[in-house]
């Protein structure tokens, strides 16, 4: 059975600092990784998708890797800014489901 | 394009009458999703919807649960006699299939939440 964890499961840093967030699971038969951003009491918002044949992704200031083997992924997001405050989801997929599993967040606070 | 859409956002309810959530897809989307999250966890999967087939479901979608896709467009999320630990929010995702050299891809790319519905049952 697949678990997805994610550690810490709270962070608070102050702004322009770099972090790293990060997402564990269980079985590395994935078909894709994707992390999500969730602001209070709203739905979720993708962020960046990686397919287990890559390695990692950009978008901006944040940035995903992937290594499949030891069932780890990492988003790394470059000089904070206090908007970047919410929760943070990674979610894994395997092939032939429509089924994402996630972990359970990590709540970052920045503080300006 | 106005991403997927929920309807009603918020449902206050009593204990043992139904309720009925609507999703509205991304319109070039065939793939549509339920999921359910209570405070402090991440979502956890309900079912989910290729076209108008339902293709997967939970265990934790009981008897008194309920979703259709009668057209392959919008959804229907219904909850017979509710209880209190239906409490949660019901967020609803929606996804396409991608044509990858000349196959299509089981289960592919990016899946896109809406803002989801909070029920309360009191």
């Amino acid at each position: 059975k697949q678990e997805v964890t994610q550690i810490p499961a709270a962070l608070s840093v102050p702004e322009g600092e770099n972090l790293v967030l990060n997402c564990s699971f269980t079985d590395s038969a994935i078909y894709n990784l994707q992390w999500f951003r969730q602001d209070p009491g709203k739905g979720l918002t993708s962020l960046l998708l990686i397919q287990s044949s890559q390695r990692e992704q950009t978008s901006g200031r944040l940035n995903a890797s992937l290594d499949k083997s030891s069932g780890r992924s990492t988003l790394y997001i470059a000089a904070s800014q206090p908007g970047d405050s919410a929760t943070y989801l990674c979610a894994v997929r395997r092939h032939n489901t429509g089924k994402l599993i996630f972990g359970q967040g990590t709540t970052l606070q920045v503080k300006p | 394009d106005t991403g997927v859409s929920q309807d009603p956002r918020h449902k206050i309810t009593k204990r043992g009458q139904n309720v009925t959530f609507r999703c509205d897809p991304i319109s070039e989307h065939n793939r549509l999703y339920w999921y359910r999250q209570t405070l402090g966890q991440g979502p956890e999967f309900l079912t989910y919807f290729q076209n108008e087939a339902q293709l997967e479901k939970s265990r934790l979608l009981s008897d008194r649960f309920s979703a259709e896709r009668p057209k392959g467009s919008f959804s229907t999320l219904e909850i017979q006699r509710t209880e209190q630990g239906d409490s949660a929010m019901y967020l609803c995702a929606s996804s396409s299939r991608r044509v990858d050299r000349g196959h299509f891809e089981s289960s592919g790319n990016t899946i896109y939440f809406g803002e989801g519905s909070w029920l309360t049952v009191v």
